[in-house]
């Protein structure tokens, strides 16, 4: 079975300034997909970033970007030039690669309580 | 409508009634999953259909009766209810295969069993 950890329940930080969140994993798997989700507070889940395990370059969209070490187990989102709209509830998602119908089930963080500061 | 709804967003049920929780993904998807979210807890898969055919049954309680009558439609039965199963409820959808599988959720629906 997997797990997913995210240490930091919560975190702030102020507008325009850099933040990063941090998630390890367990898994016995070597091929597999990782995301960061964002559930803002009107909770529509929404998908930050993703990341396939078979590629050594980190992933980037836009003002955000992932260090994936996957020798640690450590995929950690930084988030660049920080806006008011990040404010939310940030989850990091393990999921193994496809293995038939159904496989494709994500294992969540706890999450981290994200607040921007004007 | 786009995306992933739910209805209702907001379900207050006594321990002994009988409802239903909707959801409809309009982005042409194949698999279809049901999330409770609670206080404090990651998200918990309680179950997954794919094609139509439910897939995965994380041992959640009888009290929960899954049905995906077509792709784009998922249902979820509440029967008698306990306190501790108030949460908030997303549901999710993705395409499988073609290198495909980020999953899109719902709104989620809020439910309070008192």
């Amino acid at each position: 079975a997997q797990t997913v950890t995210q240490s930091q329940p919560e975190m702030s930080v102020q507008e325009a300034e850099t933040v990063t969140l941090s998630c390890t994993y367990d898994t016995s798997e070597s091929n597999y997909y990782l995301f960061w989700y964002k559930q803002p507070p009107s909770r529509q889940m929404i998908l930050v970033i993703r990341q396939e395990a078979y590629k050594q370059q980190n992933a980037t969209e836009n003002r955000f970007s992932v260090n994936f070490q996957k020798a640690a187990k450590s995929f950690s989102l930084k988030i660049s030039d920080s806006q008011l709209g990040d404010t939310a509830m940030y989850f990091c998602a393990f999921m193994k690669a496809y293995s038939g119908a159904g496989s494709y089930q994500l294992t969540f963080g706890k999450g981290t309580k994200l607040s921007v500061i004007p | 409508e786009t995306g992933v709804t739910q209805t209702p967003r907001h379900l207050v049920m006594g321990m002994t009634n009988k409802k239903s929780l909707k959801c409809e993904q309009h982005l042409g998807h194949n698999a279809m999953y049901w999330y409770k979210q609670s206080a404090k807890k990651p998200l918990e898969l309680m179950f997954v259909y794919s094609l139509e055919e439910r897939v995965e049954n994380n041992s959640v309680p009888s009290r929960f009766s899954p049905e995906c009558p077509n792709s784009s439609h998922l249902f979820l039965h509440l029967h008698t209810l306990q306190p501790e199963d108030s949460a908030l409820y997303l549901c999710a959808s993705s395409q499988e295969w073609l290198g495909l599988y980020e999953q899109y959720f719902g709104p989620g629906t809020r439910l309070t069993v008192t």
